[in-house]
């Protein structure tokens, strides 16, 4: 089954303690992103890839760190995490063809940082 | 950059009603535009999408319409029943990098009661 697999899926942590929430997907996509999505403000971009070992950053990129190094895996990284990091968070993955593909989403993650 | 409103941001219909939610979009270069269903503990699921040389499509009781002069689009779902409940996102979208873009509105709670 296509599927885009996050990990964990609720998290509750202090602040400044490190996390990363896993990503992974089987469909062979190049493209793959993170959103978080808060009340009123839909799902916003924070990082993107393109493929392996490319990456960039989204609309609201800070307090965030990704890497590419497999093509099925795309990591999020939150070296010290704030209270305003509290969110709801979607990886998604697509085909990077030069066209509007559409993009599968993760079931999302729920951190809430004390 | 792009920016999608998206309204009402909660409806509630009975059961059998027509919902419609309308979104509008601020960069004219945008081409691609997605609806997205999220369902309680779900990720957003792709339920149709528009590309800008069609006015309109269809999919059984969804359909989106789409106008290019006043750039605005726009979800019909007839015939609602219990399980169309969700939030439904829309986004707009433009090639930019190789890539496209997604940018989202802030969503629609659709309550459809029996």
């Amino acid at each position: 089954e296509a599927q885009v697999t996050q990990n964990p899926r609720y998290l509750i942590t202090v602040t400044g303690k490190k996390l990363t929430v896993t990503c992974s997907q089987n469909m062979n996509h190049e493209y793959m992103s993170w959103y978080r999505q808060d009340p009123g403000l839909g799902l916003r971009q924070i990082y993107y890839s393109m493929n392996v070992e490319v990456t960039d950053k989204g609309d609201v990129p800070e307090g965030y760190k990704v890497s590419r190094k497999e093509k099925r895996n795309f990591p999020l990284i939150l070296e010290s995490p704030s209270p305003n990091q509290t969110s709801l968070y979607f990886c998604a993955s697509s085909w990077a063809e030069n066209s509007n593909q559409p993009q599968h989403f993760g079931d999302g993650t729920r951190l809430s940082i004390l | 950059g792009e920016n999608v409103e998206q309204h009402p941001s909660t409806l509630s219909v009975q059961e059998g009603d027509s919902a419609v939610i309308k979104c509008t979009y601020s960069d004219s270069a945008s081409n691609y535009f997605p609806w997205y269903k999220q369902e309680l503990g779900k990720g957003p699921q792709l339920i149709i999408d528009i590309r800008s040389n069609v006015g309109e499509k269809k999919d059984q009781r969804i359909a989106v319409t789409l106008n290019k002069t006043a750039k605005h689009f726009s979800l019909h779902i007839t015939e609602t029943q219990p399980e169309d409940s969700a939030v439904y996102f829309c986004a707009a979208s433009k090639i930019s990098g190789g890539y496209n873009k997604l940018i989202f509105g802030a969503g629609t709670r659709l309550a459809v009661h029996p």
